[in-house]
């Protein structure tokens, strides 16, 4: 079965540095990826995906993750952090039902500091 | 862009009441989805719909069932809601053979 892991539930950052956010996935068949964020009090938006295609894809706000299958791990990162990015990020996988659904990572809050 | 309704931002019922959630959204979708989410937990599928009259169970249909009468409307009951059901209810859609889902703001049920 498909599954995902997401490692840290909590990551701190300071305003300017790296964002990294860890995932990695298990599939038996070649997956779809996505990375959705989650702001206070809302639905999840999607950030990026990966289809197969480029294995460097780039998201809205200047996120971008790579798709490495040697590794099982398509990682998030931002060059610079900024103080609008704090908060929940989910990691999923396409799941291979025959229908079109996602398994989603536990989550990770990100924390930006001034 | 595409919208995805929730009926209620926040509900609060007594246990044993019959709760009903209810989605609508305006792209023509076939898929609908629903998902609870809970702190340290992520997000868990409880029911899908892939046409109108269509449902599949997910991973915690348990305490839950669904309808969808129409094309955009999708809809969670509670048949008698317990405490342990007290959560985030979170309702998305996606096209056909599309994996991409579009998300509702969310429906925070407290039941006591």
């Amino acid at each position: 079965a498909q599954s995902v892991t997401q490692l840290g539930s909590h990551v701190s950052v300071s305003e300017g540095a790296l964002v990294l956010l860890r995932c990695n996935y298990s599939s038996s068949v070649p997956p779809y990826l996505f990375w959705y964020v989650q702001y206070p009090n809302q639905g999840l938006q999607l950030l990026l995906k990966y289809t197969s295609a480029a294995t460097l894809v780039k998201g809205i706000n200047g996120f971008e993750a790579e798709f490495k299958k040697s590794e099982t791990s398509f990682h998030l990162t931002k060059p610079s952090a900024h103080m609008s990015d704090a908060a929940e990020y989910f990691c999923a996988v396409t799941m291979n039902s025959g229908y079109s659904t996602l398994t989603f990572g536990k989550g990770t809050m990100l924390l930006v500091s001034p | 862009d595409v919208k995805v309704t929730q009926s209620s931002r926040y509900l609060v019922k007594r246990t044993g009441e019959k709760v009903f959630l209810e989605c609508v959204q305006d792209m023509d979708h076939e898929n609908m989805f629903w998902y609870r989410q809970d702190p340290g937990l992520g997000l868990r599928l409880i029911y899908f719909s892939y046409d109108v009259k269509m449902k599949e169970k997910g991973d915690i249909p348990e305490g839950y069932s669904v309808s969808r009468e129409k094309k955009e409307r999708f809809s969670l009951i509670l048949e008698s809601a317990s405490t342990n059901q007290t959560s985030m209810y979170l309702c998305a859609s996606s096209f056909g053979h599309s994996y991409e889902q579009y998300f509702g703001p969310g429906t925070r049920l407290t039941v006591t």
